[in-house]
C-alpha cells in the first residue's frame, strides 16, 4: 500500500515565526488532505489538495503530485497553531485514506 | 449545516464488554468510513460504508464490525473487548467531490 511520511515529526516555533511541513507519499494519489489535530482529538480540515496550491489566511498548501509531495505552510505562527498535523492520502482503488505519523507543532510564546 | 455527530463522546468499559459507537454523517453524505487512532499505531482505518453496504475495509480482525442506516447514520461495535481497544474512535462522512470530514470521535477506554 501507499506509505506516507511526514516530517519534521516535531517542531517547536517561537510565536511570529513561519514554518514549513512536508508529507511524501510513495505513489500516485486522488486525494490528499491536511489536517490539524485540536486537543480534544478533533481533525480539523486545513486543505484538500490532491495537487496544486491553496492559500487560506496565513496557511497554504502545495502538492506536487508529479514529485509524490505535499508541503503546508504556515506564516506568523500563533500559540494557537500548536497541535499534530496530519497529512493524509487517498491512492488507487483504495476508498480510505492513509495518514502520516503527523508533524507535533509548539508555538511558544 | 451540522457536522458530523459522534455519540457517546467518552465511555469506559471493562475487559470481555461489548461496544457501540454512533455516527451521524453531514446531511447528504452517502458515505461513512471509520478510523482508529491510538498512540502506537497512529490512526488506521476500519471500514466504509456507502448506500449501506460495506464498501472497504481495513485490516482489524472480527471483531470489529459496522453497519450503516438508510438515514446514512453508521454504528461499529466491537466485542469481546481487549485493554488495546482503548482508543480514540473517529468517524469521517465523505462529500461527493471526495473531501472527508471528521467527527469529534468517541474515546473508548477498556479497564
Amino acid at each position: 500500500g501507499i506509505q506516507v511520511e511526514q516530517s519534521p515529526p516535531d517542531l517547536i516555533l517561537q510565536e511570529g515565526a513561519n514554518s514549513t511541513l512536508r508529507c511524501n507519499f510513495s505513489d500516485s494519489v486522488n486525494n490528499l488532505q491536511w489536517f490539524h489535530q485540536n486537543p480534544w482529538g478533533q481533525l480539523i480540515n486545513l486543505f484538500y489538495i490532491p495537487s496544486g496550491t491553496k492559500q487560506n489566511g496565513r496557511l497554504s498548501a502545495t502538492t506536487v503530485a508529479t514529485e509524490r509531495y505535499s508541503l503546508l505552510y504556515i506564516s506568523s505562527s500563533q500559540t494557537t497553531d500548536s497541535g499534530v498535523y496530519f497529512c493524509a492520502v487517498e491512492g488507487g482503488s483504495q476508498g480510505n485514506l492513509i495518514f502520516g505519523k503527523g508533524t507535533k507543532l509548539s508555538v511558544k510564546p | 449545516k451540522a457536522g458530523v455527530t459522534q455519540t457517546p463522546r467518552y465511555l469506559i468499559k471493562t475487559r470481555g464488554q461489548q461496544v457501540t459507537l454512533s455516527c451521524s454523517p453531514i446531511s447528504g453524505h452517502r458515505s461513512v468510513s471509520w478510523y482508529q487512532q491510538t498512540p502506537g499505531q497512529g490512526l488506521q482505518f476500519l471500514f466504509e460504508y456507502f448506500s449501506e453496504t460495506q464498501r472497504n475495509k481495513g485490516n482489524f480482525p472480527g471483531r470489529f464490525s459496522g453497519r450503516q442506516f438508510s438515514n446514512s447514520r453508521s454504528e461499529m461495535n466491537v466485542s469481546t473487548l481487549e485493554l488495546g481497544d482503548s482508543a480514540l474512535y473517529l468517524c469521517a462522512s465523505r462529500e461527493p467531490a471526495g473531501e472527508l470530514f471528521f467527527g469529534e470521535g468517541s474515546r473508548l477506554t477498556v479497564l
